[in-house]
């Protein structure tokens, strides 16, 4: 089976402090993707990465960056926590696959608070 | 780009009764592939099922199956026979060039 674990599943943080989500993957994924989850809102693309050292904003990436130094690692970076990113991370990888048949695993997510 | 609208923000179910969940969807593309995601109290998305744009049959899963109006952009998950596991958060996904994009989620709670 497919494993995607991260490295946090409840974090506390302060406004400003810089923080780290860590997203490993153990079925040789080539890419891979983080979210954020909202209520409301479902989830919003805010980076992926489709091979090491590669990354592509999705649609929020404002006040994030990201690392892929390794295939099975991608990390999600806040260089300065602000309140309006609390919130529930998921990360995600799959396959790359012509077919379309590129099904996402998912991790069980990291809730977020920015005090 | 693609929306994926889901406009019942809660539905609830009698156990072993059937529940549709609606989904539509806005793309320009011809060929693109549909997701329902489950996601449990747990927190853990899983895959429920999917549909391939370019088929005609509705894909069907054990309990779960969609309605797939390709015309009409909709997308809707039937549930069938349903169960107290059944209870969580379903996503309705469209698989856009990198990543996805999701609905807002629908909370299915399944009344014993």
């Amino acid at each position: 089976d497919v494993k995607v674990t991260q490295s946090s599943r409840y974090l506390v943080k302060r406004t400003g402090e810089k923080v780290f989500l860590e997203c490993v993957q153990d079925m040789d994924h080539e890419n891979m993707f983080w979210y954020r989850q909202d209520p409301g809102l479902g989830l919003r693309l805010i980076y992926f990465s489709y091979d090491v050292k590669m990354k592509e904003k999705g649609d929020i990436p404002e006040g994030y960056s990201v690392s892929r130094e390794k295939k099975e690692r991608f990390s999600l970076i806040l260089e300065s926590a602000s309140t309006n990113q609390t919130s529930m991370y998921l990360c995600a990888s799959s396959l790359i696959r012509t077919d379309g048949h590129n099904e996402q695993f998912f991790g069980p997510g990291t809730r977020l608070t920015v005090l | 780009a693609q929306t994926v609208t889901q406009s019942q923000p809660e539905m609830s179910v009698q156990e072993a009764e059937t529940v549709t969940l609606s989904c539509t969807y806005d793309t320009s593309e011809s060929d693109y592939y549909l997701f329902w995601y489950k996601q449990p109290p747990s927190r853990q998305m899983i895959l429920v099922i999917r549909q391939e744009a370019y088929k005609q049959q509705n894909a069907t899963e054990n309990r779960f199956s969609v309605n797939f109006q390709k015309a009409a952009k909709s997308f809707s998950l039937k549930i069938s026979d349903s169960q107290l596991g059944d209870a969580a958060m379903y996503f309705c996904a469209y698989r856009a060039r990198f990543g996805m994009r999701f609905g807002a989620g629908t909370r299915l709670t399944v009344k014993p």
